[in-house]
């Protein structure tokens, strides 16, 4: 079946540097897309999303890539902190319906 | 404060057992879901419902019971028919049912163990 993946289950960065996290969609006709934190033992928490007719999508020290082309979903994170050790997931739904989520990369801040 | 609580945090279950995790949100939400996390996967839907007193299966119902008798709560029942049932469990909301783009708003989560 169809289904979101991530190139690197785990992933390790200086503190100070920027981190780049990869996502692979498969669904065509997906439209909508988020990224999630999830912390040890904890709930996801919202990053930031971006809609099909947007290639680039800015937050706070958070910026989404979309490529529709390849199917391909990135987060980057700018200035990592130890606070941003986590793991992160991507999800793709078609208007917001039935989300199919990665299975997550781990983020490992070093100091 | 508004969002969605979980309980309990953590959860023993002997086998034979059924148990229910409970999952309510203040955020007057439509839809909830429920979702089961294992280590090195995605998150699997089991069970969502839209509206009250309406609900559909997920991937992975087989094993598990839900009701949606109230906007706000939406248990859900791990029977003695599940095979594995060790796992982490999470509710999440979205706030319309048929609209588009909404983000989905996750609990804490229950880890549920079978001793």
């Amino acid at each position: 079946g169809e289904s979101v993946g991530l190139h690197l289950p785990t992933l390790s960065v200086q503190e100070g540097d920027n981190s780049i996290i990869n996502c692979a969609y498969s669904n065509s006709a997906s439209d909508y897309f988020i990224w999630y934190k999830q912390e040890s033992g904890k709930g996801p928490q919202f990053i930031i999303d971006i809609r099909s007719n947007m290639d680039k999508r800015q937050g706070q020290r958070v910026t989404v890539l979309l490529n529709k082309t390849v199917k391909h979903l990135s987060l980057q994170i700018a200035a990592t902190q130890p606070g941003d050790s986590a793991v992160y997931f991507c999800a793709d739904s078609k208007s917001g319906q039935n989300f199919v989520f990665g299975p997550g990369t781990r983020l490992s801040v070093l100091p | 404060d508004g969002g969605i609580t979980q309980s309990p945090k953590y959860l023993f279950r002997k086998e034979g057992q059924n148990v229910t995790l409970s999952c309510e949100q203040n955020l007057n939400h439509d839809a909830m879901y429920w979702y089961r996390q294992d280590p090195g996967q995605g998150l699997r839907l089991i069970y969502y419902s839209q509206i009250v007193n309406d609900f559909q299966k997920g991937d992975i119902a087989e094993g598990y019971s839900v009701s949606r008798e109230k906007k706000e709560s939406f248990p859900l029942t791990v029977t003695s028919a599940q095979k594995n049932p060790t796992a982490f469990y999470l509710c999440a909301s979205i706030p319309g049912a048929g609209g588009p783009y909404n983000e989905q708003f996750f609990g804490p989560g229950t880890r549920l163990t079978v001793l």
